[in-house]
């Protein structure tokens, strides 16, 4: 199993551009999630979704959107980008209900806003 | 809401030494604690979980750590470190029952030296 895939894994853009975030899950998971990772902050949430055909905000949703394509998929938007969103996005999937279950984490999308 | 404090952002251990990574969360509800580690240039993978039960943890690579509800603390220890250990580790929790939301620390960065 390939367990959870992220496209692309480097990106560059300048500001006003935009872009899209793959992530893919082979485990048959129903939640689905999307963060950023900046020096000193941790991982803070941008959206998630809980099962197949919902999504919620996270801490930071804003100039981002989502979509839960399928069980397997769920994107990540970028409308204009702008350099405060230059990060480290990891998408991650969970195999449990009710927030216990572990989170298993992609290789991450190193974005850099010029 | 919850939140995580993890008192220190760098911990720097001699090889075969003892570590203490410390982390603190407030929560007026029960809750969920996790240790997540980030290997460089990789995603997060999970040490180790406190769901219910008994309050010493133990997980992966020979890392424990203890729910202390009164302290409101869940250290993680390990009584011999190596090199490979050199990671930044993330105290990560979630409020018990239907909140799927994960809140991260801002990690601590461990630093095993020959």
């Amino acid at each position: 199993n390939a367990g959870v895939t992220q496209t692309p894994k480097f990106q560059v853009l300048k500001t006003g551009q935009s872009m899209t975030l793959q992530c893919a899950q082979d485990m048959n998971h129903n939640s689905m999630y999307w963060y950023r990772q900046d020096p000193g902050m941790g991982l803070r949430l941008i959206y998630y979704s809980a099962s197949e055909g919902t999504t919620d905000k996270g801490e930071v949703p804003n100039g981002y959107n989502v979509s839960r394509l399928n069980k397997r998929e769920f994107s990540l938007r970028l409308e204009s980008a702008a350099p405060s969103q230059t990060s480290v996005y990891f998408c991650a999937s969970s195999d449990g209900l009710a927030g216990g279950g572990t989170q298993y984490f992609g290789p991450g999308t190193r974005l850099t806003v010029l | 809401a919850q939140s995580v404090t993890q008192l220190d952002s760098q911990v720097p251990v001699f090889e075969e030494a003892p570590v203490e990574l410390r982390c603190n969360y407030s929560s007026s509800v029960s809750v969920y604690l996790f240790w997540y580690v980030q290997y460089p240039n990789q995603g997060l993978q999970l040490l180790l979980k406190y769901l219910s039960g008994s309050t010493l943890v133990k997980g992966i690579n020979g890392f424990e750590a203890e729910f202390n509800k009164s302290q409101t603390s869940f250290h993680l220890r390990k009584p011999s470190v190596h090199i490979s250990d050199t990671a930044e580790y993330f105290c990560a929790v979630t409020r018990g029952g239907s909140n799927y939301k994960l809140t991260f620390g801002k990690g601590t960065l461990l630093t095993v030296n020959p």
